[in-house]
């Protein structure tokens, strides 16, 4: 099975700018999270989404902002990008079925504000 | 919110030898708790996950242990060897429909030959 694949892997963007990722999960999974990953903060959770509506979020600016498909395929957007916006931008997929709480990575989509 | 304290933050030991990496959570409803691990230029890996209702897991070289009382749990490496060399995060979560990870800050194993 192919695992989470996320594109594009790298971006450059200037201050202002607006972006959007994607991720495409796992066949057969639903759930679909997102999380930020910067030297300085760490890995911190952004939201997450299953059958096209966010069940969770966390403690982003509403610059912040995501959508899933009837696919499961899934899309973050950040507008009016900020220097403190670079980072490595991770997607991670569930199967979830009931008992089912493993999530599984993607590469990552490195996104860098100048 | 959750909070998740990892130590050490960098960690060498010599080729053979163990390794522990120690977790505590803060959230006494988290019942799920994976290791992740992850290379240069890569995504977080799983390699181990506990539930709330074991004490200890183990899958060959590597094991975790869970104490709920004390919130408290450990990642344990036997045998290393130099592939075993990567960033380590531990994580926990309330499960099945809060699938938000929290994750503690990673150490920094290095493995020296």
């Amino acid at each position: 099975k192919a695992g989470v694949t996320q594109t594009p892997r790298y971006l450059i963007k200037t201050r202002g700018q607006q972006v959007t990722l994607s991720c495409s999960p796992i066949s057969g999974h639903r759930s679909v999270s997102w999380y930020q990953q910067t030297p300085g903060q760490g890995l911190q959770f952004l939201f997450e989404y299953f059958s096209e509506t966010q069940r969770n979020k966390g403690n982003f600016p509403g610059r912040f902002s995501g959508r899933q498909f009837s696919n499961s395929r899934s899309e973050m957007n950040v507008s009016t990008l900020e220097l403190g916006d670079s980072a490595l931008y991770l997607c991670a997929s569930r199967p979830d079925r009931d008992a089912q709480y493993t999530q599984y990575f993607g590469p990552g989509t490195r996104l860098t504000v100048l | 919110g959750e909070n998740v304290e990892q130590h050490p933050s960098t960690l060498s030991v010599q080729e053979g030898d163990s390794a522990v990496i120690k977790c505590t959570y803060s959230d006494s409803a988290s019942n799920y708790f994976p290791w992740y691990k992850q290379e240069l230029g890569k995504g977080p890996q799983l390699i181990i996950d506990i539930r709330s209702n074991v004490g200890e897991k183990k899958d060959q070289r590597i094991a975790v242990t869970l104490n709920k009382t004390a919130k408290h749990f450990s990642l344990h490496i036997t045998e290393t060897q130099p592939e075993d060399s990567a960033v380590y995060f531990c994580a926990a979560s309330r499960g099945f429909g809060n699938e938000k990870l929290t994750f503690g800050t990673g150490t920094r194993l290095t493995i020296i030959p």
